[in-house]
């Protein structure tokens, strides 16, 4: 039972374009989300948080949205710039601790092309 | 700061033999745990150490996995006897109980990817 899924294995975006990943929930004990990045080869690298309290966080080009009624939230990215072409995990903390297990998503493949 | 390291980067071995992978957590940080992502699906916890104390090994697959953090510094995990659904990419991540520039994130190593054949 996957309580973190992300639907669209693959997005392919144009350079200085918006990407918009997204990321669906199933459990209501969530309340504290983040986006990793992961690029071949290395370690998912923290990206941007949000948490349940609030509905939107942005940091640069990237802006969080969290829809808690849809248990949906969305990463946009704006503009896409190549770099950002990596794997894109989401990720969810339960239970209100800060230092409990990450429940992850399949991940989302984001290629920006120049 | 060095960031999180992992030993080896790949290992291959066959079905049946035994593997030990290591991981040196971030110096400071009390939390550890183990992920393993198969055949490019989602990252799945496996267990979480505070210090030298499993506080979650929910995420444990069977008992052929076990998993060590002597003196609460890095961290081992053995395979033993291996079997071919063990293989992945086994990522290590560390965290401070408190503080820092986000309390929840967890800093990833680089990985070792297990190849049994």
């Amino acid at each position: 039972d996957q309580q973190v899924k992300q639907n669209s294995p693959s997005l392919s975006v144009q350079e200085g374009r918006i990407s918009i990943l997204n990321c669906d929930y199933t459990n209501s004990m969530f309340d504290y989300f983040l986006w990793y990045k992961k690029y071949p080869a290395e370690g998912p690298t923290f990206l941007i948080s949000i948490s349940s309290i609030k509905d939107k966080n942005e940091d640069g080009r990237f802006t969080v949205f969290l829809n808690k009624s849809a248990k949906h939230l969305s990463l946009h990215i704006v503009p896409s710039q190549p770099g950002d072409s990596a794997v894109y995990f989401c990720a969810a903390y339960a239970g209100g601790t800060s230092y409990g297990k990450l429940t992850f998503g399949q991940g989302t493949i984001l290629t920006v092309h120049p | 700061e060095a960031g999180v390291t992992q030993f080896p980067s790949h290992s291959v071995i066959e079905k049946g033999q035994t593997v030990t992978l290591r991981c040196d957590p971030i110096s400071g940080h009390d939390n550890l745990y183990w992920y393993r992502r198969v055949m490019g699906k989602e990252i799945k916890f496996l267990l979480h150490f505070v210090k030298e104390s499993k506080q979650d090994e929910s995420g444990m697959p069977n008992n052929r996995f076990l998993a060590e953090r002597t003196g609460g510094t890095y961290s081992t995990l053995k395979v033993q006897p291996a079997e071919l659904e063990d293989s992945g990419v086994y990522f290590c991540a560390s965290s401070q109980l408190a503080g820092g520039r986000n309390r929840y994130e967890q800093y990833f190593g680089p990985g070792t990817r297990l190849t049994v054949t």
